[in-house]
């Protein structure tokens, strides 16, 4: 049973450029959550979706990110007109249900932009 | 919304010591409360959790104590080893949400 995958492991864009982050969850789980982690501090929550379902995006910025989690292949997530402050650590978890249950995360995508 | 606090930000300890790291949280709500292991460049890894219908949980030489009256949780590493050198991230989730609020970390240093 294959972990939860994420690619690619690395990019780097060049500012006001679009990112696109992929994440396929661990098999049977259905529920998807993305976060983000900046050098040296934690992880914070952006968007947790279910298939074709967004449930909460309350940590996501308002502009030039979007998520989707389609009924058909991985979960993306999309940072359009990347800024440096956009460079970070991203890592999306998966968990069979939502709530109380386990969240085991991928490798991580980091992205960097000049 | 839930806020934790972790404490403290760094630890040194030397092998075979304990060490313990501490957190709080703000919502009554939440009800689960697992810790993560990150190494430098890597996932995060769950070492253990806790549910708030226990106060104690072991796993060999790790164990988690919940206090949810006053809202606390810790981590406790005992006969500590170089290899436990890490970030300790704790969390919460944020009530009836399924999204986890992370805690910002203990560095942890095992001297041999």
């Amino acid at each position: 049973n294959a972990g939860v995958m994420q690619n690619p492991r690395h990019l780097v864009r060049r500012r006001g450029q679009e990112a696109r982050l992929r994440c396929s969850p661990m098999k049977g789980h259905s529920h998807v959550y993305w976060y983000r982690q900046l050098p040296e501090e934690g992880l914070k929550f952006m968007v947790y979706l279910q298939k074709e379902n967004i449930i909460d995006e309350s940590g996501m910025p308002k502009e030039r990110f979007s998520a989707e989690f389609p009924k058909e292949g991985p979960s993306i997530l999309r940072i359009q007109q990347v800024v440096r402050g956009d460079s970070a650590a991203y890592f999306c978890a998966s968990s069979p249900l939502a709530v109380q249950e386990t969240q085991y995360f991928g490798p991580g995508t980091r992205l960097l932009v000049l | 919304g839930e806020n934790v606090e972790q404490h403290p930000s760094t630890l040194s300890v030397q092998e075979g010591d304990s060490a313990v790291i501490k957190c709080t949280y703000s919502d009554s709500a939440s009800n689960y409360f697992p810790w993560y292991k990150q190494e430098l460049g890597k996932r995060p890894q769950l070492i253990i959790d806790i549910r708030s219908n226990v106060g104690e949980k072991k796993d060999q030489r790790i164990a988690v104590t919940l206090n949810k009256t006053a809202k606390h949780f810790s981590l406790h590493i005992t006969e500590t080893q170089p290899e436990d050198s890490a970030v300790y991230f704790c969390a919460a989730n944020g009530g009836s949400q399924g999204n986890l609020i992370f805690g910002k970390g203990t560095k942890l240093s095992v001297k041999p």
